[in-house]
């Protein structure tokens, strides 16, 4: 069965430092993979996505993600995190027809000063 | 452009209340739309989805129930609400089927006491 995997519950980085989110998949065929983001109380906003082609993506907002099969990996990165990069980060794979997203359970971004 | 519209923000209902969240899609021609639900901490869960007026699917047997009136118009109904009801709904609208980006509206949040 398809499923995403987001090991971190929670990640705590300061301000400038680098970030590295984890996602793992579950899918059989060449996945569709995506990166959200949700700030309190709002909703999802696309940060980036993978489809085919060029395994690093880039994204909104300085970020990337880099898709690698053989880990079944999509994990994304921001190289200087600023403080309003704190949020709840969500990966999903689009999974059977009709564009039906698969989402891990999230991981929730604190930004120290 | 396109929006999506979601409302109420805010809902609170006691148990054993009926519900109904509306969701309505602007600038784009017959989408599929989503219901989503996402418990306190918890990642999110595919619900029910549309690929055209009055075709519903459901992901998970549950208490709700979801229409489409319309082309641009999706409604989550309840007859009669549960605490395990509660929760923060999301919908959400794509076109095509080859693992095309969703667009998330702003969410309600359900309060069920």
């Amino acid at each position: 069965a398809q499923s995403v995997t987001q090991p971190d519950i929670h990640i705590t980085v300061s301000e400038g430092a680098s970030l590295e989110l984890r996602c793992n998949y579950s899918y059989g065929a060449t996945p569709y993979l995506f990166w959200y983001v949700q700030s309190p109380g709002q909703g999802l906003q696309l940060l980036l996505k993978y489809f085919s082609g060029d395994t690093l993506v880039q994204g909104i907002k300085g970020f990337e993600a880099e898709f690698k099969r053989s880990q079944s990996s999509f994990n994304l990165r921001k190289p200087s995190v600023h403080w309003s990069d704190a949020a709840e980060y969500f990966c999903a794979v689009a999974a059977g027809g009709y564009n039906k997203l698969i989402f891990g359970a999230g991981t929730r971004l604190a930004v120290h000063p | 452009s396109q929006t999506i519209h979601q409302w109420p923000a805010t809902l609170v209902q006691p148990v054993g209340s009926p519900l109904s969240l509306e969701c309505t899609v602007e600038g784009t021609s017959n989408p599929n739309l989503y219901w989503y639900r996402q418990a306190a901490g918890r990642g999110l869960q595919l619900l029910f989805y549309s690929v055209g007026i009055g075709q519903i699917s459901s992901e998970v047997p549950q208490n709700l129930s979801a229409s489409r009136p319309q082309d641009r118009q999706f409604i989550l109904s309840s007859k009669k609400l549960l605490l395990s009801d509660s929760g923060f709904y999301l919908c959400a609208w794509s076109v095509g089927g080859g693992g095309e980006t969703q667009y998330f509206g702003p969410g309600t949040r359900l309060l069920v006491l």
